[in-house]
């Protein structure tokens, strides 16, 4: 089985910009968990989508949004980016049928780099 | 909100001695996840714990949950150069969070 794939792996904007980053979950996969990780703040969670509806969500503003597709793909997007969204992105994938008590497997993530 | 804190933030040891990393929960824990990161990479999975007093271990690497304390641990035993990396303790979140995670424990493993 493939592992779960991020889109692109770096990524270098500008303040002001937006940016749209993409995920594909293990086969059979139907949870798609996004994470923001930085030096400083460490791994925070963004939010989970479960059949194509946004289950979870954090603590974040709403520039930050998702979505997810019929086939569990996923994409996040971040606009009017700031220097401080700078970070590695995660993207987690479970079989979701339990919200709880759940395995993650995660992508190598995009490095994302505001100038 | 759940905090998991772990301690300590990083360690350097030589090669071949044992050594433990602690999680512990702000809220009653009532399973715990360890993970592992390679350094701007994604996290591996290591083990889950769901029961009080639970120990599994995978290789070299022993992890326990002591509930009452609202606490995890990871040993690694004979540590090598293949255990350096970033390690996280993580809890399925409450009022509608995945599972949160702590700040991770930096390994540093001296040949």
């Amino acid at each position: 089985k493939a592992g779960v794939t991020q889109t692109p792996r770096y990524l270098i904007k500008t303040r002001g910009q937006q940016v749209t980053l993409s995920c594909s979950p293990i086969s059979g996969h139907r949870s798609v968990s996004w994470y923001q990780q930085t030096p400083g703040q460490g791994l925070q969670f963004l939010f989970e989508y479960f059949s194509e509806t946004q289950r979870n969500k954090g603590n974040f503003p709403g520039r930050f949004s998702g979505r997810q597709f019929s086939n569990s793909r996923s994409e996040m997007n971040v606009s009017t980016l700031e220097l401080g969204d700078s970070a590695l992105y995660l993207c987690a994938s479970s079989l979701g049928a339990d919200a709880t008590n759940e395995k993650l497997f995660f992508g190598s993530g995009t490095q994302l780099s505001v100038l | 909100s759940q905090e998991l804190e772990q301690s300590p933030q990083s360690l350097i040891v030589q090669e071949g001695k044992n050594l433990t990393i602690n999680c512990t929960s702000s809220k009653t824990l009532y399973g715990l996840y360890w993970y592992k990161q390679k350094y701007g990479e994604g996290l591996i999975f290591l083990m889950m714990l769901q029961k009080g007093g639970e120990e599994k271990s995978h290789e070299k690497i022993t992890a326990k949950l002591d509930e009452k304390k609202q606490q995890s641990s990871l040993h690694i035993t004979a540590s090598q150069p293949s255990h350096a990396g970033i390690y996280l303790c993580g809890a399925d979140g409450t009022g509608g969070f995945k599972t949160i995670f702590g700040a991770g424990t930096r390994l540093f493993v001296k040949a």
